[in-house]
């Protein structure tokens, strides 16, 4: 099946920093990526689409300018929080879809903890 | 926004023993998906039932789909100590743009 990698695994950063997610289809060409956010014991809350070539799509309520998603190549989707908050720890999980819209491959998350 | 509820929240369940999820979403669907996920881990796909389906199977799992009360529902039978993680079910709406929406999940702990 298809595979996704998604970089670092777990992040500890102090406040006013930024952080970059990377998330990489391996072996399939993504033009579509969805950033996912979790809380603890909560389910996952999109956060933007990533589209190939193109400007990200966010949601109601998410903040492009803290979150900022570029999507460059075919393979590769990068999530930059900027001037990281304690508020903003949390999980973050990145998806790709396979050429049928259907069924999403996900990264195995990142762990971002900001002191 | 989350558009669909699971239910229970949390089973616990003897190994051996069944564990049944519900699902309910809110919109028109072309497809439901079941993931489940393990403690601090990324998700991992189960099983996909298309909108002109009614029921599916793979392995020990069993999906139903209900659409006209927009509801679906997962069976594990036969639980292992390993099934022990989070299940999510998942609606992408009816545009086909791979952007699913997540239920709020059920946590199982299966006991050996």
């Amino acid at each position: 099946g298809a595979v996704v990698s998604q970089h670092p695994s777990w992040v500890i950063c102090k406040s006013g920093t930024s952080v970059k997610i990377e998330c990489r289809s391996l072996d399939f060409q993504a033009t579509t990526m969805f950033w996912y956010r979790q809380f603890p014991k909560q389910s996952l809350m999109l956060m933007a689409t990533s589209n190939e070539g193109s400007k990200a799509t966010y949601e109601q309520g998410v903040e492009k300018d803290k979150f900022l998603i570029n999507h460059a190549s075919l393979t590769l989707s990068t999530l930059t929080v900027t001037s990281a908050h304690p508020e903003d720890s949390s999980f973050y999980i990145c998806s790709a879809v396979t050429g049928a819209n259907e069924k999403l491959f996900f990264g195995s998350g990142t762990q971002l903890s900001v002191l | 926004s989350q558009q669909g509820e699971e239910d229970p929240q949390a089973l616990s369940i003897q190994e051996g023993e069944n564990a049944t999820m519900n699902c309910s979403y809110k919109t028109s669907i072309n497809n439901l998906q079941w993931y489940r996920q393990n403690s601090g881990r990324g998700l991992v796909h189960l099983i996909l039932i298309r909108s002109n389906e009614r029921e599916k199977h793979s392995g020990r799992l069993r999906v139903t789909l209900d659409t006209s009360k927009k509801s679906s529902s997962l069976l594990i039978t036969a639980s292992r100590a390993a099934d022990t993680a989070s299940y999510f079910c998942a609606t992408d709406g009816s545009g086909n743009t791979g952007k699913l929406i997540f239920g709020q999940g059920t946590t199982l702990q299966v006991k050996p």
